[in-house]
């Protein structure tokens, strides 16, 4: 099946931060999502993004699908933001995720 | 208001004990799926149904059955079978296989 890996596995930020999280895959996708799972365990869908770039407030993604990787930004990072980030990619009609960012924002 | 809900939040089963989860969404979403999650790892997939009265297994189904009756409902049975079932369970749903997925808020299993 095929290969999701997220990097880096632990990020520290100080709140107003930016960040950026990686998200490579080891075949071509027609679907990539990013979820923030928060401290309760809910997973909230942030960007479906198979290729090029989306902005909602804060955060933004890009995808390029060519060269099989995917990009998520944080910019002014707030303590709301701590969780685990989580992409996924499709394969034979499901998605497969990846291990995880945890992100954690200090006040 | 439309979403996913997972019921129980907590779960307890006891050895030999069949227990079911329960997820019911009223999206209208004709695709829905389980995942299991382990502490500090990603999301695994035990069973999918793209289709009412339809499933396919998913990468670790052994253990689990599923039923897809109704269209907003899909619930998971974690048998005996499933020698480790400590994990918290979460169901989603989409319109289909390629669309956006939404998850419900979960289910923590534990064994007494």
């Amino acid at each position: 099946g095929i290969q999701v890996e997220q990097s880096p596995p632990d990020l520290i930020l100080q709140e107003g931060a930016n960040s950026t999280l990686r998200c490579n895959f080891s075949d071509s996708v027609n679907n990539l999502q990013w979820f923030h799972q928060n401290p309760w365990g809910q997973l909230i869908n942030l960007f479906y993004i198979p290729s090029g770039t989306k902005q909602n407030g804060r955060l933004s993604a890009t995808t390029v699908a060519t060269e099989r990787y995917s990009l998520l930004y944080i910019s002014s990072s707030q303590t709301t933001d701590s969780g685990v980030y989580f992409c996924a990619v499709r394969y034979d009609y499901k998605l497969s995720f990846g291990a995880g960012t945890t992100v954690t924002v200090r006040a | 208001d439309g979403g996913i809900t997972q019921s129980p939040k907590y779960l307890f089963r006891k050895e030999g004990q069949n227990v079911t989860l329960s997820c019911e969404q009223n999206l209208n979403h004709d695709a829905m799926y389980w995942y299991r999650q382990d502490p500090g790892q990603g999301l695994r997939l035990i069973y999918y149904s793209q289709i009412v009265n339809d499933f396919q297994k998913g990468d670790i189904a052994e253990g689990y059955s599923v039923s897809r009756e109704k269209k907003e409902s899909f619930p998971l049975t974690v048998t005996s079978a499933q020698k480790n079932p400590t994990a918290f369970y979460l169901c989603a749903s989409n319109r289909g296989t390629n669309e956006k997925l939404f998850f419900g808020s979960g289910t923590q299993l534990s064994v007494l």
